[in-house]
């Protein structure tokens, strides 16, 4: 069965602009989380959504934002960015959540901030 | 404050050497620790978890709550084993919320 997909793969943004960050899940699963992952920071959390509900939020300031539609299919919104934001974005889907072990990952978009 | 450390950035052995890579991780409660793999230009992938105690690809790791760790092993390398490994952590019922460590490079040479 297909994997996580992440759309696009690269992305180059100007400073202040906006961005969407499409993932869609492994058939018939409902978490979707998503990463920031850069050289300095690692791999952070930045959400999680479960049917459409948030369940858990990372440390990221309000610009960071995301939605879960009904097919599971998930976005993240990056507003006014800044050039901190370049970074690798993924995203990890799993059918169940509370289960950490069980989430697959997508390839990442990579986004850069100029 | 949840924390996972991995003290190694790189580590470099020779082919048939015995591999451990460190993993401390700070959490109040019971988490549930995993090792994640990144093999070069594929997706992070799980590599095993404390509860399910199986060996992957050789690889094995026990969760010490003692002295809160979770190391990672295998008695003898392989040079295809060469890629980043991340250490995570999930809190109880916090599954889709990963805490990863910064991740050590393994550079297994022949």
């Amino acid at each position: 069965k297909a994997g996580v997909t992440q759309t696009p793969r690269y992305l180059i943004k100007t400073r202040g602009q906006q961005v969407t960050l499409s993932c869609s899940p492994i058939s018939g699963h409902r978490s979707v989380s998503w990463y920031q992952q850069t050289p300095g920071q690692g791999l952070q959390f930045l959400f999680e959504y479960f049917s459409e509900t948030q369940r858990n939020k990372g440390n990221f300031p309000g610009r960071f934002s995301g939605r879960q539609f009904s097919n599971s299919r998930s976005e993240m919104n990056v507003s006014t960015l800044e050039l901190g934001d370049s970074a690798l974005y993924l995203c990890a889907s799993s059918s169940t959540t509370g289960q950490g072990g069980g989430y697959t990952f997508g390839s990442g978009t990579r986004l850069t901030v100029v | 404050a949840q924390r996972v450390t991995q003290p190694e950035k790189l580590l470099s052995v020779f082919k048939g050497a015995p591999v451990e890579l460190k993993c401390n991780y700070s959490y109040s409660g019971s988490p549930e620790l995993f090792w994640y793999v990144q093999y070069s230009r594929q997706r992070l992938q799980l590599l095993l978890r404390h509860i399910s105690r199986e060996s992957i690809k050789g690889f094995t790791a026990d969760l010490n709550k003692g002295e809160t760790s979770f190391h990672l092993k295998k008695p003898f390398a392989q040079e295809e084993d060469s890629a980043m490994y991340y250490c995570a952590l999930s809190g109880y019922n916090q599954g889709g919320k990963l805490i990863f460590g910064q991740g050590t490079e393994l550079s297994v040479k022949p």
